[in-house]
């Protein structure tokens, strides 16, 4: 299988807590997104990356939130000190800037936070 | 700013009826239209995306036509079946632009 993957799949943690979720892009897609989807809603863009560069950060994303893409290939999601409004679906996507047309985002299985 | 707005659930429909989930938005410019489809535990998938005025996306036996005078992009298929059954997100997204914007999405339930 060749395409977006994340890991861990859920994650169930406390209150005040710290996680972290990774996110393999399809291999060679230069582009690479970070959403969040709550419960009866759409996903919600967090940040996005051009290779290594961080280029967007959504207001969404509080100073507890970081995100990584040190090589330009998998990159990481970071949430310190966790609150309950934390608790969602965490998306990754990746796309291809040779995809001139659309530009068209593949999204991964998502990791599943509950904070308790 | 811009949004994507569509019809609340849930659907529910027996095998082999018509389906019409309706899609509109609001945009400053000139965005793509996308359908993505959620199954029960899986990723969201692209159903279909149409790029400009007039265009008709389909897939799957989906289709739905990027209507700009109505700002519309209404998800139809003449006959549905039961592994149909999910949850279809309208979304637009302009060319070479970073960020995804999506409705809340729409579930539907098929019987058999």
């Amino acid at each position: 299988d060749t395409g977006v993957s994340q890991d861990p799949r859920h994650k169930i943690t406390k209150r005040g807590q710290n996680v972290t979720f990774r996110c393999d892009p399809i291999s060679e897609h230069n582009r690479l997104y970070w959403y969040r989807q709550t419960l009866g809603q759409g996903p919600e863009f967090l940040t996005y990356f051009q290779n290594e560069a961080q280029l967007e950060k959504s207001r969404l994303l509080s100073d507890r939130f970081s995100a990584e893409r040190p090589k330009g290939s998998f990159s990481t999601l970071e949430i310190q000190r966790t609150e309950q409004g934390d608790s969602a679906m965490y998306l990754c996507a990746s796309s291809s800037h040779r995809d001139l047309s659309t530009d068209t985002q593949y999204f991964g299985p998502g990791t599943r936070l509950t904070v308790l | 700013g811009d949004s994507v707005t569509q019809m609340e659930g849930p659907v529910t429909l027996s095998e082999e009826a018509f389906l019409t989930i309706n899609c509109t938005y609001t945009a400053t410019g000139y965005p793509s239209l996308f359908w993505y489809v959620q199954y029960p535990g899986e990723g969201l998938q692209l159903l279909l995306k149409a790029t400009k005025a007039d265009d008709k996306g389909s897939n799957k036996g989906f289709e739905a036509t990027y209507r700009k005078e109505t700002t519309s992009f209404h998800l139809e298929k003449g006959s549905v079946q039961v592994s149909d059954s999910a949850v279809y997100f309208c979304a637009l997204r302009y060319t070479g632009g970073f960020k995804t914007i999506f409705g809340a999405g729409t579930r539907l339930f098929v019987k058999a």
